[in-house]
């Protein structure tokens, strides 16, 4: 069945340094979302994708979608303390767009 | 307030006490799903219903059970817990299916001891 894979699993970033998670997919995607959850918090939507090699960005979060649909990333620039989360990446594959969760990058920041 | 709202936010409970999680939204949505976050996994989908009367199973149906007799609830039913199933479940709906931005009530803590 479809797999999302998100790597990496955690990442710590110093303020003001740039990191990327990606987002894998064992088969071609429809549309790619991605959500942010803040500790003790519940899934919050950021963005989706829908076209072949889109980029979104929203202010310091820029998100790709791949050329074959099959992959996404979100880089941050400049992180900031506020970014501390999880952030998840979500795919569907079939007609209803019933979603598929990545596991997802757990982002913590050092002053 | 356009709202997901799931009660109780937290329970614990014994093995095999039959329990209710309910869930209700405010914007008419047609599809809601039950999702359980458990670490390193990620949020797997339980149950959706993609409108009153209409549900399917998710990725891990087995142990729970939903209605959906009206389009604002959904219900989710543990008819017989055990300790498996100690998670943090999430209810969640969407306007028309996985194409649209879904909304997250704000979880359930569930211990089953």
């Amino acid at each position: 069945g479809q797999q999302v894979m998100q790597i990496p699993q955690y990442q710590h970033v110093q303020e003001g340094e740039d990191f990327t998670t990606y987002c894998n997919s064992s088969t071609t995607l429809s549309n790619i979302q991605w959500y942010k959850q803040r500790p003790g918090g519940h899934p919050v939507f950021l963005i989706q994708l829908v076209k072949s090699g889109e980029v979104k960005k929203q202010k310091r979060l820029t998100f790709q979608f791949g050329e074959a649909k099959k992959n996404s990333s979100l880089h941050i620039t400049a992180t900031q303390t506020t970014d501390v989360g999880t952030y998840f990446c979500a795919g569907s594959t079939d007609s209803w767009g019933k979603l598929q969760f990545g596991a997802g990058t757990q982002v913590v920041v050092t002053p | 307030e356009a709202q997901v709202t799931q009660n109780p936010r937290y329970l614990i409970t014994v093995t095999g006490k039959k329990l209710t999680v309910t869930c209700s939204q405010n914007m008419n949505h047609e599809y809601m799903s039950w999702y359980r976050q458990d670490p390193g996994l990620g949020l797997r989908q339980i149950y959706y219903s993609m409108n009153v009367e209409v549900t399917d199973k998710g990725d891990v149906p087995e142990g729970y059970k939903v209605s959906r007799k009206e389009k604002r609830n959904f219900p989710l039913i543990l008819e017989s817990p055990s300790p498996n199933q100690t998670s943090l479940y999430f209810c969640a709906s969407t306007r028309t299916s996985g194409f649209s931005e879904q909304f997250f009530g704000p979880g359930t803590r569930l211990t089953v001891l």
